[in-house]
């Protein structure tokens, strides 16, 4: 079952602007993670971010997390061309091992 | 550095052959998936193992089992593959202690004929 929904689904940006991405899910969660997917390519874990955290950084990435609207955003600061690749949120709940994809954000950088 | 290896980056069979997808991991850990990512589908969860010997059906078994003889290795087999398998197949692991944080292989391009 798909948990998590990005919106928007497909964005374009130049580059140096910043990119904002939106993941919704369903249920209770233990925490989020994103992870990017470059074409063709197997998924690279980017940030998790825990469910009793609001907020959380790493270099030019910034997680939010709402537990009471059940959303998360995503936002890559000064974008740049090698940023082109999709992006994935995934929701891990209490005491699973699994982790639920959302059907992904298609991010393309403009040069 | 986790490294998960998948044994081929593209692979094309004919309706009806049996196909073993093959996942490597060098990291100790407990728990391997198998997915498949269709466009606007997003990956879906074949079967995980969260032990050697241990398996558990995800969102989608049908057509498809798994193997897990040793920790380090996850095997996927389509047992008489048909058209309807054509797609991505991603292996992930991950340890049990922790974040649930995947390691991805870099994926399996299928192509059934």
């Amino acid at each position: 079952s798909q948990q998590g929904e990005e919106d928007p689904q497909a964005l374009s940006i130049q580059e140096g602007e910043n990119a904002t991405m939106n993941c919704s899910y369903k249920t209770s969660i233990n925490n989020l993670q994103w992870y990017r997917q470059n074409s063709g390519r197997g998924l690279v874990h980017l940030i998790l971010i825990r469910s009793n955290e609001r907020e959380k950084h790493s270099g030019r990435l910034r997680v939010t997390l709402d537990t009471s609207k059940k959303s998360s955003s995503l936002l890559i600061t000064a974008s740049r061309a090698a940023d082109t690749a999709s992006y994935f949120c995934a929701t891990a709940d209490f005491g699973n091992e699994k982790l639920t994809f959302g059907t992904g954000t298609r991010l393309t950088i403009i040069p | 550095d986790v490294k998960v290896t998948q044994s081929s980056r593209y692979l094309v069979k004919r309706t009806g052959e049996k196909v073993f997808l093959e996942c490597v991991q060098d990291m100790d850990h407990e728990n391997m998936f198998w997915y498949r990512q269709d466009p606007g589908l997003g990956l879906r969860l074949i079967y995980f193992s969260y032990d050697v010997k241990m398996k558990e059906k995800g969102d989608i078994p049908e057509g498809y089992s798994v193997s897990r003889e040793k920790k380090e290795r996850f095997s996927l087999i389509l047992e008489s593959a048909s058209t309807n398998q054509t797609s991505m197949y991603l292996c992930a692991s991950s340890t049990r202690t922790g974040s649930n944080i995947q390691y991805f292989g870099a994926g399996t391009r299928l192509s059934v004929l």
